[in-house]
């Protein structure tokens, strides 16, 4: 069955470190997000980007986070300079159809650890 | 902004019984969605329902979309011990938008 992967699993930083955190969705898929969640605390939308552009953005996704598509495959999320309340599961997903519609298909995470 | 309140937070239960939870918002959804997400993994689609008083089933897991739009219940029947997880129920509070909110979850334990 087709998954998104997620790369890599966890991550251990500096706080002012950059970031980058990829992701490959599901291939005939067309529509991408990050999603984010504190340890014990609920799932909350980062971003969402459809034809190689944002078309949605949280107030948590600020100047700090960007998102690319460098390629036909992968998916990152950027942290330019992270803090320590950056720590986070990053769960990448990505559904086939469009704005409105579809369920989500999510990633397994990735686990940022800021010191 | 909107909100999805989910109750109970947690609960232990024996092996074999039937569980429900259930999800409020003060604020209308066009969607709403039921996840589980295991220990150190990411949520995994249960069910997913589209229609005001929709009523879907998946196996032992049964879950309807609230007649007002601002509620949903998922229930879970003859429980087994990989039943274990947190369960979130996530809304799309319209159709110009692909965000989904996501409730605060239930934390499910179930006992042999």
């Amino acid at each position: 069955e087709p998954e998104v992967t997620q790369t890599p699993s966890h991550q251990v930083t500096q706080m002012g470190q950059e970031v980058i955190l990829r992701c490959v969705p599901i291939s005939n898929h067309l529509y991408f997000y990050w999603y984010r969640q504190i340890l014990g605390q609920k799932v909350e939308f980062l971003v969402s980007f459809y034809n190689n552009e944002i078309s949605e953005k949280s107030e948590i996704f600020d100047d700090q986070f960007s998102v690319e598509r460098p390629d036909g495959s992968n998916f990152t999320l950027k942290i330019r300079s992270t803090k320590l309340e950056d720590s986070a599961m990053y769960f990448c997903a990505s559904k086939p159809t469009g704005m409105g519609t579809g369920e989500l298909f999510f990633g397994e995470g990735s686990r940022l650890t800021v010191l | 902004g909107q909100q999805l309140n989910q109750s109970p937070q947690s609960m232990f239960i024996q092996e074999g019984e039937d569980v429900s939870m259930n999800c409020t918002s003060s604020s209308i959804f066009n969607t709403w969605l039921w996840y589980k997400q295991d220990p150190g993994e990411g949520p995994v689609l249960l069910i997913a329902l589209y229609k005001a008083g929709e009523l879907t089933s998946n196996g032992r897991l049964t879950a309807q979309f609230g007649i007002t739009r601002k509620d949903s219940f998922l229930n879970i029947s003859a429980s087994i011990p990989s039943d274990v997880g947190i369960y979130f129920c996530a809304g799309r509070p319209s159709y110009n938008t692909d965000k989904l909110i996501f409730g605060t979850g239930t934390r499910l334990q179930v006992f042999p």
